[in-house]
């Protein structure tokens, strides 16, 4: 079956503005996360849903992240006024469920350029 | 908080050869999960092999395998048989059990990037 996708792929965009990253999880996984990674970094955890809400958003670094997933799906992560710091790969990940025995499938990332 | 730590940057191996990647973890979590993943090139991250702190057995898959030391709070990967195939990043990653207090995050180390020569 298909994967978690995400799109785009790459996104270049200037300082100071607004970005919107899509993530496509598995069909039918109810928990769903998104991670920041810098380069030569690991990923850092930035929010976790459980369905519709937002369970843990404690990894966004200030209040110009922000993340939706309206119904229980595709989730778009939202940056505003983009900083050149913001410059990364973010990657999605689900999982069946928010247990810590399900396996997170992760996503190929959007890597984020702001120049 | 946990804290992960991979202190090798940087591993080569030759193919057919056998090579270990270190990790150390912090935690006062009595129980948990240990994950390495392998991040090619194309950025997706591929889950390696996972290991139970509650298991005193060490988690083996096929050439993949790992020496989890709980006291010591030590967790490496050793792989065998090394093949081109293998070359990539690979990261040491940590999960609490208790997701109700600690969430259900993935806490990952700062990674190992590992050349097989031919």
């Amino acid at each position: 079956g298909a994967g978690v996708s995400q799109t785009p792929s790459n996104k270049v965009t200037e300082k100071g503005k607004y970005v919107e990253l899509r993530c496509d999880p598995i069909s039918g996984h109810t928990a769903l996360y998104w991670y920041r990674q810098s380069l030569g970094q690991g990923p850092e955890f930035l929010i976790y849903f459980q369905g519709t809400g937002a369970a843990d958003d404690s990894g966004l670094p200030n209040d110009r992240f922000f993340a939706v997933r309206p119904e229980g799906s595709v989730s778009t992560l939202k940056i505003q006024r983009t900083e050149r710091g913001d410059s990364a790969v973010y990657l999605c990940a689900s999982s069946l469920n928010g247990g810590a025995l399900h396996e997170q499938y992760f996503g190929p990332g959007t890597r984020l350029t702001v120049t | 908080a946990q804290t992960v730590t991979q202190s090798q940057p940087e591993m080569s191996v030759q193919e057919a050869e056998t090579v270990t990647l270190s990790c150390t973890y912090d935690t006062s979590e009595s129980d948990y999960y240990l994950f390495w993943y392998k991040q090619p090139p194309s950025r997706q991250m591929i889950l390696v092999i996972r290991q139970e702190a509650y298991k005193q057995q060490n988690a083996t898959e096929n050439r993949f395998s790992v020496n989890f030391q709980k006291a010591a709070k030590s967790f490496s990967l050793k792989i065998s048989d090394s093949q081109l195939g293998d070359a990539a990043m690979y990261f040491c990653a940590y999960r609490s059990a208790f997701v109700e207090t600690s969430g259900s995050r993935l806490t990952f180390g700062e990674g190992t990037q590992l050349t097989v020569n031919p």
